[in-house]
């Protein structure tokens, strides 16, 4: 099992509704969690971090943790061809290093 | 904040040179420094972790010797790509970690690296 694992995707929307992206983690002492949109040919930028259960919203973005099943997810509403890109989750479990799902890749068509 | 720089953004060399690329944490100092590779279409791959004024930790398969990294002080570091091959093409990114949240890491725009 990978430690941090994501749907490849492509995810495909329509512009304006609501894109749901989703991440599972394997190590339960896992205490910060993040989410990197990276456009194609750059490099990842931050979006959102997490550190409890329940919701953060940022704008059109939504991070939902739930630490008894292991799964972060990433709502963006209002989807926008603009947000077309590789969605990067993130989990840190207090080391060094931060773990990297494989990333999703979401097509908003406008 | 937490604004990462690297240079150059893009080179191409002949195989068999050398090639360093910086990465530099402009406002705040980085307690950690990781390099990264990205082939087209592929994930990130981790090549090494560097902590300021100690020798950087590599990932299994990278070789030490070929890329050697340098983090001489709190906001540089350098990967430098020796005796580089044209299977060394790729897309090299730092990142960043430090500054008011530790645990999160900022990249840097990536160069991209042509051997020929």
């Amino acid at each position: 099992q990978k430690e941090v694992e994501q749907n490849s995707g492509p995810l495909s929307v329509p512009e304006g509704a609501i894109a749901s992206l989703n991440c599972t983690y394997s190590d339960r002492g896992s205490q910060s969690f993040f989410w990197y949109r990276q456009y194609s040919g750059k490099s990842p930028e931050l979006i959102m971090f997490i550190y409890s259960n329940g919701d953060k919203e940022d704008g059109r973005f939504t991070a939902q943790l739930n630490k008894a099943s292991q799964y972060v997810s990433l709502l963006i509403r209002d989807s926008q061809p603009s947000d077309s890109a590789t969605y990067l989750c993130a989990v840190n479990t207090g080391g060094f290093k931060t773990i990297f799902g494989a990333g999703t890749r979401l097509f908003v068509k406008a | 904040g937490a604004v990462v720089s690297q240079h150059p953004s893009r080179v191409i060399c002949k195989s068999g040179t050398s090639v360093k690329i910086e990465c530099r944490s402009l406002d705040f100092q980085a307690t950690t420094m990781f390099w990264y590779r990205q082939f087209p279409k592929q994930s990130l791959m981790l090549m090494a972790t560097s902590n300021e004024g100690s020798k950087a930790t590599y990932e299994q398969g990278v070789e030490k010797d070929k890329f050697l990294i340098n983090h001489a002080s709190l906001t540089l570091s350098t990967l430098t790509v020796t005796s580089a091959h044209p299977e060394d093409s790729s897309f090299y990114i730092c990142s960043a970690r430090g500054g008011a949240r530790q645990e999160t890491q900022y990249f840097g725009p990536g160069t991209r690296l042509l051997v020929l």
